[in-house]
């Protein structure tokens, strides 16, 4: 069975700087998708980014890039320019590939709180 | 276009009590999962509905739990009896089931057993 560790409980970032969050995954899988998601306080949770893992090149969207290491299963979460919306609990997600069947559920880790401090 | 809803927001039920959540996915989507999330824990997988067939529920922790969609549109999720174990916030995710397949979230029912 596949785990996701995400073993900092809480973090907090400066409005305007970098900040990184931590994900590890375990799984004997050789394809796999692995995603973060972002749940702001008032409780829907969004899709960040995501990352296949027979892509080498690592995922951006905006603000939001991936540093994705396979041999380590390491899958980290870099936001650039941190802005006050971007607070809020941000979870590390793992799925099988294909989609289709029982590899369709994802394995969550326990998330992580961000603060943005003005 | 709307997203996925959940209805109640928040129940607060005392032991032994039966309990329904409801989730309405987006249209057209065939999938539907339920997650949960005890508190200060990981979101786990209770099941997964294509339209209205069980596809895989595997996560679902004891019999006390009865999932349904009718029609291959809403589904609901019973508690009964509810224990205080139960307690913790239910999401519900839809998808089209087309690559690349993402999963969109409702905003979750908060499950409080007392």
């Amino acid at each position: 069975a596949q785990t996701v560790t995400q073993s900092q409980p809480e973090m907090s970032v400066q409005e305007a700087e970098t900040v990184t969050l931590s994900c590890t995954y375990d799984t004997s899988e050789s394809d796999y998708y692995l995603f973060w998601y972002k749940q702001p306080p008032s409780r829907q949770m969004i899709l960040v980014i995501r990352q296949e893992a027979y892509k080498q090149q690592n995922a951006t969207e905006n603000r939001f890039s991936v540093n994705f290491q396979k041999a380590a299963k390491s899958f980290s979460l870099k936001i650039s320019d941190s802005q006050l919306g971007d607070a809020a609990m941000y979870f590390c997600a793992y799925r099988s590939a294909p989609f289709t069947g029982a590899n369709s559920k994802l394995t969550f880790g326990k998330g992580i709180t961000l603060s943005v401090r003005p | 276009e709307a997203g996925v809803t959940q209805f109640p927001s928040h129940s607060v039920i005392e032991k032994g009590q039966t309990v329904t959540l409801r989730c309405d996915p987006i249209s057209g989507h065939d999938n539907l999962y339920w997650y949960r999330r005890v508190m200060g824990k990981e979101i786990k997988f209770l099941l997964h509905f294509v339209k209205e067939s069980k596809q895989d529920e595997s996560g679902m922790p004891n019999n006390r739990f009865l999932a349904e969609r009718t029609g291959g549109t809403y589904s609901t999720l019973k508690v009964q009896p509810a224990e205080l174990e139960d307690s913790g916030v239910y999401f519900c995710a839809s998808s089209q089931g087309i690559m690349p397949d993402e999963q969109y979230f409702g905003p979750g029912t908060r499950l409080t057993v007392t």
